[in-house]
């Protein structure tokens, strides 16, 4: 498997823009997870999925931001409108819940989108 | 509130050393314990996960280990390399809830 793939791997914008990031997770997980890594605040969940639905989006920041998972090998996280402060490492992550007997939820990240808002 | 604390934040051991990086965790109803390492500009790789009914984990020369009543693991590291700079960071998934709860991390230096 190739892995959770993310893209872009880099991406610069002005403030204002809207800003996509997308994410392709392992294929057959069940679980999908967004987080923000910054110097200051270190790794944050923004929201996480299971099976497609969203179950937990209490680490979004504001209304500014969004994300939806269409189908189980797709999600999206936009920023709209972006500003300096969203200026990040965005990872996106998976894991599978597995067979009832070896349940283990380990989690496999992405390369990471670094976002620059200026 | 669930925090997950890494000490120290930094470490610069020569090569060959063995070492000990440590995390603790304030409630003790966790699920399992991953650890995770970092390079710069790069993802988070998964090293080892404990489950919670486990007491350690070995993959080559790591051991990881976790003691739930005193809310601490360690990540043991046998005969250090450089290549194995980098930052080490452990994240605690609870019984409730299926996110990780991370640690700050501990940023590794090997010196050759």
């Amino acid at each position: 498997d190739a892995g959770v793939i993310q893209s872009p791997r880099h991406e610069v914008t002005e403030m204002g823009q809207e800003v996509t990031l997308r994410c392709k997770p392992i294929s057959g997980h069940d679980y999908l997870f967004w987080y923000r890594q910054t110097m200051m605040r270190g790794l944050e969940l923004l929201i996480y999925f299971n099976n497609n639905v969203p179950i937990d989006d209490s680490g979004m920041p504001e209304d500014r931001f969004s994300a939806k998972m269409p189908n189980a090998s797709f999600s999206t996280l936009k920023i709209q409108p972006s500003e300096p402060r969203d200026s990040a490492v965005y990872f996106c992550a998976s894991s599978s819940s597995g067979r009832a007997s070896q349940k283990t939820y380990e989690q496999y990240f992405g390369p990471g989108t670094r976002l620059t808002v200026t | 509130k669930q925090e997950v604390t890494q000490i120290p934040a930094a470490l610069s051991v020569p090569e060959g050393e063995n070492l000990v990086l440590n995390c603790s965790f304030t409630d003790s109803a966790i699920y399992n314990l991953q650890w995770f390492r970092q390079d710069p500009g790069k993802g988070l790789t998964s090293l080892l996960l404990i489950q919670s009914s486990q007491r350690e984990q070995t993959s080559g020369r790591l051991n990881a280990s976790l003691d739930k009543s005193s809310g601490r693991s360690t990540l043991y590291i046998a005969a250090s390399q450089p290549g194995d700079s980098a930052t080490y960071l452990c994240a605690v998934k609870y019984d409730a809830g299926n996110m990780l709860t991370f640690g700050g991390g501990t940023r590794l230096m090997v010196k050759p």
